[in-house]
């Protein structure tokens, strides 16, 4: 079955400090791959997304993701964390094929940048 | 534009009983979602239709859940009878297509007693 792998579920880091969170993903066909954000109070967001072409793909306020197909992976980076970068982040992926189309997401990271 | 709008925000209910939630999508996406996402686990599709039809309900509890989207606009989810596990949030998504990036509401809290 498919299925989506969050490598931690709580990191926390100070202000500066580089971020890397790791997505790995079960799927052997097609696949677009999507970061969300969800901010405390607030509804998921969409981060930055991979369909096809550069793997190394930029998104809002200063994330970008690389999408490496040997690995499965779809890790999510920021060179520099700020406080309002705290949130819980969600890698996803669509699975599709044969009519069948899905987004299937991790359980998620959350994400606690202190001052 | 405006986003996806979803009712209510929390709901309390006794297990047994019935309830029922209500999305309104963006305005022209033709694919409409319901996830479930339990605390500590991301969504989870329950169902999703193209404009007023189903394409995927195959993680739909159909014993006891049943959702419509009559007219391919807004839809409705029930749960009947409700079961203590069912307690979760339950999030509506919209997208111009099933390719494209989905748009989420603010999601309603159940919690079942």
């Amino acid at each position: 079955a498919q299925s989506v792998s969050q490598h931690n579920h709580h990191v926390i880091l100070s202000e500066a400090a580089s971020l890397e969170l790791g997505c790995n993903y079960s799927y052997g066909g097609t696949v677009n791959l999507f970061w969300y954000v969800q901010y405390p109070g607030q509804h998921l967001q969409l981060l930055l997304k991979y369909f096809s072409g550069d793997p190394l793909v930029k998104g809002i306020k200063g994330f970008e993701a690389e999408f490496i197909k040997s690995k499965f992976s779809f890790n999510l980076r920021k060179p520099s964390v700020q406080w309002s970068d705290t949130a819980e982040y969600f890698c996803a992926v669509n699975v599709r094929g044969g009519g069948y189309n899905k987004l299937i997401f991790g359980a998620g990271t959350r994400l606690a940048v202190h001052p | 534009e405006a986003g996806v709008a979803q009712s209510p925000r929390y709901k309390i209910i006794e297990k047994r009983q019935s309830v029922a939630f209500w999305c309104n999508p963006i305005s022209g996406h033709a694919t409409l979602y319901w996830y479930q996402q339990i605390l500590g686990q991301g969504p989870k599709l329950l169902i999703q239709f193209q404009n007023n039809g189903v394409v995927d309900d195959s993680q739909l509890p159909k014993d006891r859940f049943s959702a419509e989207r009559l007219k391919g606009v807004d839809s409705t989810l029930k749960i009947q009878p409700a079961k203590l596990e069912d307690s979760a949030v339950y999030l509506c998504a919209s997208s111009l297509s099933r390719d494209q990036p989905q748009h989420f509401g603010d999601g309603t809290r159940l919690s079942i007693l």
